[in-house]
């Protein structure tokens, strides 16, 4: 059964601390997306990666790292930089490399820091 | 201007009803136009896509596009209360090669 897979579904951190979210996704799909969603706001690009071993800024990249080590993972940390990391956070994929095809989504990761 | 622009709601209609959501965008060069579908808490599903003027039919929805006049929409008809979800537009373009997401419209259907 393809899909793509976040976990953890609820993650509760202190603040300062830095914490990675998974998101594994066995579609062989060549991109993947991290994107964060407030309450009452639209999805913001954070990091994407259209290939292994590499992978580029979004809009708001700062206070977050990435890596594509292999093709079906695509983990983010939040750092203790990022100012607001609390957030909703969903990993997505897409069989093209381009953004012309529709993105799949997993569940999605809500993360709250104190 | 926001890039993908959508009123936020929220839109009630009754069941039964045509519910019609509403898109513009302000990248001219734009290509690919997909319909999301987000229920509280959940993560945004497919609902459709479009990448060509004028409309495209997937059983109770309908997208609808105009290239010329920027906008793209999405009809519900027979509405079900279980339509009841925040409808989210996403629009690429040749730029930046990104899917940019508008803020939502939250639709509601009342029995």
């Amino acid at each position: 059964d393809g899909g793509i897979t976040q976990s953890p579904k609820y993650l509760f951190r202190k603040e300062g601390q830095n914490v990675t979210l998974s998101c594994e996704q066995n579609l062989n799909h060549d991109a993947m997306y991290w994107y964060r969603q407030d309450p009452g706001q639209g999805l913001r690009l954070i990091y994407y990666s259209q290939i292994v071993n590499d992978f580029q800024k979004g809009d708001i990249a700062e206070g977050y790292s990435v890596s594509r080590e292999k093709k079906e993972s695509f983990p983010l940390t939040v750092t203790s930089a990022q100012k607001n990391p609390t957030a909703f956070y969903l990993c997505a994929s897409s069989p093209s490399r381009t953004a012309n095809s529709p993105l799949h989504f997993g569940n999605g990761t809500r993360l709250t820091v104190t | 201007q926001k890039e993908v622009e959508q009123n936020s709601g929220p839109l009630s209609v009754p069941e039964g009803a045509i519910a019609s959501l509403n898109c513009t965008y302000s990248d001219r060069v734009s290509q690919s136009f997909f319909w999301y579908r987000q229920y509280s808490g959940k993560s945004p599903e497919l609902i459709m896509s479009i990448y060509s003027n004028g409309d495209k039919e997937d059983g109770r929805f309908t997208a609808q596009l105009n290239k010329a006049s920027q906008y793209v929409s999405l009809l519900i008809r027979d509405s079900q209360p279980s339509d009841s979800a925040t409808y989210l537009c996403a629009v690429t373009s040749y730029n930046t090669d990104k899917l940019i997401f508008g803020t939502g419209t939250r639709l509601q259907v009342f029995p």
